[in-house]
């Protein structure tokens, strides 16, 4: 079992809906959490950060954090065909300098 | 700001050359360099962390000879390919942490490499 499962996709909503992406984790050791944005053959885009349990928010984008479910998820209101990408979750036990254990991502696609 | 940036983004070499991949922090000191390969339509794959002026710590399986890492300065790292083979090509991504961007890892736009 992976330590971190996400949803592969493909993700397709109609422009203007809300975009719902979750992942799972296994190491209770995890407390900082990413969401990063992928456009294809280019480097993750950082989205959001966030550290220990608890909701934040950026904009048209919310990251949650559950840490008792050991679960974490990401809203985007408002979707737009920019958003098409591949999201990818990514956590870590500690602080800068710490490897990322990531997702295995999810392609969304949004339909104007 | 934290903007990190590869060289090249783009090459083409033959079996058995060697090639290098510059990764650069152009705003912050990155005091930790990650190396990642990205196969199609798959997630990242850490392949090894440098810390400035350290030896790179190589996750297992990937082998330190084939893939010579160097972080000289807070600024710089590279990623020296080896005597590469067709199999080695793939997406190569480096990534920065520092200081002054605090717990956040920021990526560089990636490196294509195509071993012919």
């Amino acid at each position: 079992q992976k330590e971190v499962e996400q949803d592969p996709g493909p993700l397709s909503v109609p422009e203007g809906a809300i975009v719902s992406l979750n992942c799972t984790y296994s190491n209770s050791a995890f407390q900082y959490f990413m969401w990063y944005r992928q456009y294809s053959r280019k480097g993750p885009e950082l989205l959001m950060y966030t550290y220990s349990s608890g909701n934040k928010e950026d904009g048209r984008f919310t990251a949650q954090v559950d840490k008792s479910s050991k679960y974490i998820s990401l809203f985007i209101r408002d979707s737009q065909p920019s958003d098409s990408a591949t999201y990818l979750c990514a956590m870590s036990a500690g602080a800068a300098g710490n490897k990322l254990t990531f997702g295995g991502g999810t392609r969304v696609l949004v339909k104007p | 700001g934290a903007v990190v940036s590869q060289h090249p983004s783009w090459v083409i070499c033959k079996s058995g050359t060697s090639v290098k991949i510059e990764c650069r922090s152009l705003d912050f000191q990155a005091t930790t360099m990650f190396w990642y390969r990205q196969f199609p339509k798959q997630s990242l794959m850490l392949m090894a962390t440098s810390n400035e002026g350290s030896k790179a710590t190589y996750e297992q399986g990937v082998e330190k000879d084939k893939f010579l890492i160097n972080h000289a300065s807070l600024t710089l790292s590279t990623l020296t390919v080896t005597s590469a083979h067709p199999e080695d090509s793939s997406f190569y991504i480096c990534s920065a942490s520092g200081r002054a961007v605090s717990h956040e890892q920021y990526f560089g736009p990636g490196t294509r490499l195509t071993v012919t």
